[in-house]
């Protein structure tokens, strides 16, 4: 039952931004927007979160649209390590976190 | 604090026997995840606690699967009797309640043959 559309697939070149895309045009008044990353073979890892506000760490950059039905993850200056598979989910905090199939991108040299 | 740790990191049994699974939270959390990750599936959540208890075991797959949290800072998921088709990485999360990032342990990668 996840709530959110992503590209199965994206290729980004190393050095250059990734912007990875995500519709979630049902989401609710109090769900935020989570993206976390799952590098092969390991645990899925938390990158950001947000409401309604665009926010930014050390890691990544998300813009969340004024109608908030949808948001895209930036990584700035992407680097081979950044391969992986990225999950856009909308919870309410103390919420159960589902993921969907997520976005496979590949950075290439 | 060591992070979220899972043991053991690879289990391979045939079917029929017990396996039991387990994960040890970051000190502090009251929030406990399992999911599952197959190819076919992709990463399921089995079921999640808070406080100690279970709140929604609805991904449970079936009563071969029983998780339980004896203390605060402990969890284990038993499989019985095991099968082929529960092959698969299982992995523990825990967070703070109302927080927002959860943590994710390494894995137990299970094989029944």
């Amino acid at each position: 039952d996840a709530k959110t559309t992503q590209p199965p697939s994206m290729d980004c070149a190393e050095g250059r931004a990734a912007n990875l895309p995500c519709n979630h045009s049902t989401i609710s008044g109090n769900e935020y927007v989570y993206w976390y990353r799952q590098i092969h073979s390991q645990g899925p890892q938390y990158i950001i979160h947000g409401l309604k506000n665009n926010e930014t760490n050390e890691m990544a950059s998300l813009i969340i649209t004024e109608d908030r039905k949808s948001s895209t993850l930036i990584l700035p200056h992407a680097t081979l390590r950044d391969t992986a598979v990225y999950y856009c989910i909308v919870r309410v905090n103390t919420d159960k976190l589902i993921f969907g199939t997520g976005t496979r991108l590949q950075v290439f040299p | 604090d060591a992070g979220v740790i899972q043991s053991p990191r690879h289990e391979v049994t045939e079917m029929g026997q017990e396996v039991t699974l387990r994960c040890k939270l970051i000190s502090g959390h009251n929030s406990l995840f399992w999911y599952r990750q197959t190819m076919m599936r992709g990463l399921e959540l089995l079921i999640y606690f808070n406080n100690n208890v279970p709140i929604d075991d609805s991904g449970m797959p079936e009563d071969r699967f029983s998780a339980k949290m004896p203390n605060a800072s402990f969890s284990t998921l038993k499989i019985q009797p095991s099968e082929p088709r529960d092959s698969a990485v299982y992995f523990c999360a825990s967070s703070n309640l109302g927080y927002t990032e959860a943590f994710f342990g390494q894995g137990t990668r299970l094989t029944v043959v």
